[in-house]
């Protein structure tokens, strides 16, 4: 099974600072997806942005752009100009192009401090 | 908007009960996971669903059965509640194929089991 590693349990940022959050997985694949999701406390996950593997082309929302290091397997968040709604646990994800399952990382809790 | 709604948010049960978690999408999703997460591990896939009465297990089966009757509809159930499965339950919903390869969630049950 693919392995995804969010090596960061939790970060801070000030606000309208840049932060970045790390995320590697291993995968033998060579066409798949990637995701950060992001989790208020007590509120609903929802998808921040998303990236498929054959685009060589950096995702980018608004002011959340991934770098995607796919020889590195690396999928790191930036975000820029960081707003206190922006605290949340951050989950990096992988799906395969060819299975259902995804697999998530442990998360990075993100403070932003006024 | 796809909608992932969860029965209860909030669910306290006696050790030994039978638990019922219920998860309704609206988007006629072909596949639906339930997930349970806890601090520091991160979403543990429970089971999956890719059809009607089609179940796959995850990574943590034990201790959990599901149903799923109809297409929208997914459950998870406890057969005896036992205090270590405490924990957030997350239920998921996402395409087979299409454009939008994402899960989208739902709210979450918090399940404390005494």
């Amino acid at each position: 099974a693919q392995t995804v590693t969010q090596s960061q349990p939790e970060m801070s940022v000030q606000e309208a600072e840049t932060v970045t959050l790390s995320c590697t997985y291993d995968t033998s694949e060579s066409d798949y997806y990637l995701f950060w999701y992001k989790q208020p406390p007590s509120r609903q996950m929802i998808l921040v942005i998303r990236q498929e593997a054959y685009k060589q082309q950096n995702a980018t929302e608004n002011r959340f752009s991934v770098n995607f290091q796919k020889a590195a397997k690396s999928f790191s968040l930036k975000i820029s100009d960081s707003q206190l709604g922006d605290a949340a646990m951050y989950l990096c994800a992988y799906r395969s192009n060819t299975g259902n399952q995804f697999y998530f990382g442990t998360g990075t809790s993100l403070t932003v401090i006024p | 908007d796809v909608k992932v709604t969860q029965s209860s948010r909030y669910l306290v049960k006696r050790t030994g009960e039978k638990v019922f978690l219920e998860c309704v999408q609206d988007m006629d999703h072909e596949n639906m996971f339930w997930y349970r997460q806890d601090p520091g591990l991160g979403l543990r896939l429970i089971y999956f669903s890719y059809d009607v009465k089609m179940k796959e297990k995850g990574d943590i089966p034990e201790g959990y059965s599901v149903s799923r009757e109809k297409k929208e509809r997914f459950s998870l159930i406890l057969e005896s509640a036992s205090t270590n499965q405490t924990s957030m339950y997350l239920c998921a919903s996402s395409p087979w194929t299409g454009p939008s390869y994402e899960q989208y969630f739902g709210p979450g049950t918090r399940l404390t089991v005494t």
